[in-house]
Formats: C-alpha cells, sequence, structure tokens
C-alpha cells in the first residue's frame, strides 16, 4: 500500500538557505495539496494542483514559496531564503479530485520537518 | 477570521468513558466535515466524515452528530482507550472539492 510520500522527512538549515521538499502522491491522485503545520495548531492550507495545475495560493504563500506539479505526478515545494518562522511541519496530501462525495478523502503524508536555525 | 472553531484544545478522560469534541463552523456552503486523528510525528489520517444531509453517523466507537441549522458538528468516541490518546481536528470543506480547513485541535488523553 503506497501512501502519500515526502521526502526528507527532516531538515535543518541555517536561515537564508533555500530548501525543496518532494511530494510523491497516491498513484492516479489528480488532486494534490500543500499544507503548513506548527506546534498546536492545525493544518494551513498553502496551494493546491489539479493535474499540473496550480489551482489556488494562500495567502501564507509568500513569494519566498513556490510549488510546481510539472507532469502531473510528483510536486515539489521550494522555500527560499528561510526564516525562522518558515520553520514548520510541511504536510503533503493527495485526492482523487473529482466529485464531492465522501469517497473523495483527502490523504495526508507523514510531513516534511522544517527547523531554520 | 478563523473558518472553524473546535473546543476544547484538551481533554483528559478516564478509560472507557466518553471523549467529545465539539466544532462550530460560519460558512454555508460547507458540504463536507471530516474528523482527522494526530499521532505525534505523524499525518493526519482520516477518521470519519459527514455531508450535511444527516444528523449523524457511526463507525465502530466514532460518531458524528452534526447540526445544521447550529452550524455544529461533535465527535463522539465511545469506550475510550489509551490508544485514542491523540490529537483530533475537525475541518470542512466547500463545495465543489475545495480544500480543507481545519480547526486548532483538541489533545486528547485518555487515562487509565
Amino acid at each position: 500500500d503506497t501512501g502519500v510520500s515526502q521526502d526528507p522527512r527532516h531538515k535543518i538549515t541555517k536561515r537564508g538557505q533555500n530548501v525543496t521538499f518532494r511530494c510523491d502522491p497516491i498513484s492516479e491522485h489528480n488532486r494534490l495539496y500543500w499544507y503548513r503545520q506548527t506546534l498546536g495548531q492545525g493544518p494551513e492550507f498553502l496551494t493546491y494542483f489539479q493535474n499540473e495545475a496550480q489551482l489556488e495560493k494562500s495567502r501564507l504563500l509568500s513569494d519566498r514559496f513556490s510549488a510546481e506539479r510539472p507532469k502531473g505526478s510528483f510536486s515539489t515545494l521550494e522555500i527560499q531564503r528561510t526564516e525562522q518562522g518558515d520553520s514548520a511541519m510541511y504536510l503533503c496530501a493527495s485526492s482523487l479530485g473529482s466529485g464531492t462525495g465522501l469517497g473523495n478523502t483527502i490523504y495526508f503524508g507523514e510531513g516534511s520537518w522544517l527547523t531554520v536555525v | 477570521q478563523q473558518q472553524v472553531k473546535q473546543s476544547p484544545q484538551s481533554l483528559i478522560v478516564q478509560k472507557g468513558g466518553i471523549s467529545i469534541i465539539n466544532c462550530a463552523y460560519e460558512n454555508t456552503a460547507f458540504d463536507y466535515f471530516p474528523w482527522y486523528q494526530q499521532f505525534p510525528g505523524k499525518g493526519p489520517a482520516l477518521l470519519i466524515a459527514i455531508r450535511p444531509d444527516v444528523s449523524e453517523k457511526k463507525e465502530g466507537r466514532f460518531t458524528i452528530s452534526f447540526n445544521k441549522s447550529a452550524k455544529q458538528f461533535s465527535l463522539h468516541i465511545m469506550d475510550s482507550q489509551p490508544g485514542d490518546s491523540a490529537t483530533y481536528f475537525c475541518a470542512a470543506r466547500g463545495s465543489g472539492n475545495t480544500p480543507l480547513v481545519f480547526g486548532k485541535g483538541t489533545r486528547l488523553s485518555v487515562i487509565a
């Protein structure tokens, strides 16, 4: 059973450096989401894709953040010039995307922890 | 502006007791209400979900109660077990399969 896969699971970086996270969604899921979660808070929506098209970006996604899904399969989230406030867990999720039934579940990966020192 | 308000922030329940977590929402366009369970260091996992055309859904020890007129929904965990100790998030999504918005979470501790 291959769920949503994220890499790396943990990343420690110095302030000002760039970091990139990769997400491999569940096979055949055409929707892919990025969320950010800080300690003691719920996941906050960042952006999502329908196949390779980026459909929505949250105000949380500053211009230092960029996400891509070039072939409609895996996705990358890059953070440029990291700041200490970027320290969080970055969650990727995927869903089938068609219809709104209960069967259209959003499945989350285990997250990528970022610590900016 | 928080779209989904969750309470309590933390909850301690005796083993075998009932855990109740509440959520309220404002956006009447929401039409899908899931609950997620998250263990430390893991991603959230779907526990149970409901659409607003029903008032209750039960799966094993977990029940969602939904009150459309009050714009509230709650999670009930019957016969709570230490293994249920986790953080629980309510969420909501609008029509058109828009992204989920989450509550801030409830940290549940079930003690023996």
